[in-house]
């Protein structure tokens, strides 16, 4: 059974760096069938999607977050994270962390149940 | 940027009934990375559809996928009570900027 699931703050101050983490089970973030992708979801509005990682490190992000997002993985704790800087109310959101099915042709088919992340001072 | 647009922002059905629920890209898209998502309150989506056509592990027979080019379409045949919720489509082509459609709210009516 494949689970994941979003840890870090649920409060962070404005100009201070977003950190979250995803810890998944029942796969591994070795395994070069998936990408792992966070998205997120202001209150009461739709998704975003913020960008993917594959297990050799290499990544991509939504440019119009491009310029503040950092996504790192970490195999031996079979995990993978995300930062993202200099935020503001904006940011406010539920974080979904993901896992991409490359075999699919990448869907998004197993999801953490999110995590409130929210701005403020 | 590929942007995508569903239609209607709300629909109001009743159980029983046929619900049809557009996404039209603004670029072609191939059909091998467009997915739909349900998504009910308090939980995380789950992917229903990918590759335009293909239902997902354990999605019912009652929900289908269509289309081609720039228009696709979610179909569900008979309205269940447990289908009631917010329907989201997405592409994701490979090395490129992924994008989700504003969502489209199936309330019962």
């Amino acid at each position: 059974q494949v689970q994941l699931q979003e840890s870090g703050p649920g409060l962070v101050k404005p100009s201070e760096t977003l950190s979250l983490t995803c810890t998944v089970s029942g796969a591994s973030v070795s395994s070069g069938n998936y990408f792992w992708s966070w998205i997120r979801q202001p209150p009461g509005k739709g998704l975003e999607w913020i960008g993917y990682i594959f297990h050799s490190g290499s990544t991509n992000y939504n440019p119009s977050l491009k310029s503040r997002v950092t996504m790192s993985v970490d195999t031996s704790k079979n995990h993978f994270s995300l930062k993202l800087s200099s935020v503001t109310a904006a940011d406010t959101a539920i974080y979904y962390c993901a896992r991409d099915n490359i075999g699919a042709g990448g869907p998004s088919d197993y999801w953490g149940q999110g995590t409130l992340v929210t701005v403020s001072s | 940027e590929i942007v995508l647009t569903q239609s209607p922002g709300t629909l109001s059905l009743s159980p029983g009934e046929r619900a049809t629920l557009s996404c039209r890209a603004s670029q072609s898209v191939s059909t091998t990375y467009v997915a739909w998502y349900q998504q009910k309150p308090g939980q995380a989506p789950r992917l229903l559809i990918y590759g335009a056509f293909t239902r997902a592990t354990g999605i019912p027979d009652r929900f289908s996928g269509t289309g081609s080019g720039t228009d696709f379409t979610l179909t569900i045949s008979r309205l269940e009570p447990e289908d009631f919720a917010v329907y989201y489509c997405q592409q994701y082509v490979s090395s490129a900027e992924y994008s989700f459609g504003q969502g489209t709210k199936l309330e019962i009516k």
